[in-house]
């Protein structure tokens, strides 16, 4: 079964640098997303990709975060100089929205996850 | 606004009962999915379950059913015949109508052997 990958599983980085995590979704979904789940919390939805821009985002994601598909199959979550708030699994999920009832019922398929530590 | 609600953070149940892990949520849409997403010690989010806002049935998946009461504004999760694998934390998540998931703070269940 087609899955949503992402790597790596483990980053460690110095407080103040720049991170990129890397995402492949899978082949023909065509909406992108990024979330946040801070150790014992709650899944915090970050951003939503579509066509080549950015969907929706939340509040969470201010100019410290950007996201890009540089080619045809990854899809990345860049941060620029991390602060230890951002300490975080961080969740890669895409979703196909052809076929009926594109509007709402099709789940998210996750990938595995990043853990970001920031030291 | 909080929109989805878990209200249990934890729940205990005997190995091969019974569980319903609640969830309320809150929208003004006419169009909306509701899910739920099983996640393992492990870390990884496994969905379970979908429920449209249009959907006259309750959802089944094998061992898992979803109660939906439109009325009062539910969508609970029930896991029959509970085996020692469910242990995890069990996220409710909606979708109105084109906007992304959002999701509930979660339940831990625990199964007692």
């Amino acid at each position: 079964e087609p899955e949503v990958t992402q790597t790596p599983s483990h980053q460690v980085t110095q407080m103040g640098q720049e991170v990129i995590l890397r995402c492949v979704p899978i082949s023909n979904h065509l909406y992108f997303y990024w979330y946040r789940q801070i150790l014992g919390q709650k899944v915090e939805f970050l951003v939503s990709f579509y066509n080549n821009e950015i969907s929706e985002k939340s509040e969470i994601f201010d100019d410290q975060f950007s996201v890009e598909r540089p080619d045809g199959s990854n899809f990345t979550l860049k941060i620029r100089s991390t602060k230890l708030e951002d300490s975080a699994m961080y969740f890669c999920a895409s979703r196909d929205v052809t076929g009926q009832g594109a509007r709402s019922n099709q789940p998210q398929h996750f990938g595995d996850g990043t853990r970001l530590s920031i030291l | 606004a909080q929109k989805i609600t878990q209200t249990q953070p934890g729940m205990f149940v005997q190995e091969k009962e019974a569980v319903t892990l609640d969830c309320t949520y809150d929208t003004s849409d006419q169009s909306y999915g509701l899910f739920w997403y099983k996640q393992p010690s492990s870390g990884e989010m496994i969905f379970l379950i979908y429920q449209g806002s249009y959907d006259e049935q309750n959802a089944t998946e094998g061992r898992y059913s979803l109660n939906f009461q439109k009325a009062r504004k539910s969508a609970n999760l029930v896991i029959s015949a509970s085996q020692l694998g469910d242990s995890a934390m069990y996220f409710c998540a909606m979708r109105e109508g084109w906007n992304d998931m959002r999701f509930g703070a979660g339940t831990r269940l625990t199964v007692k052997p």
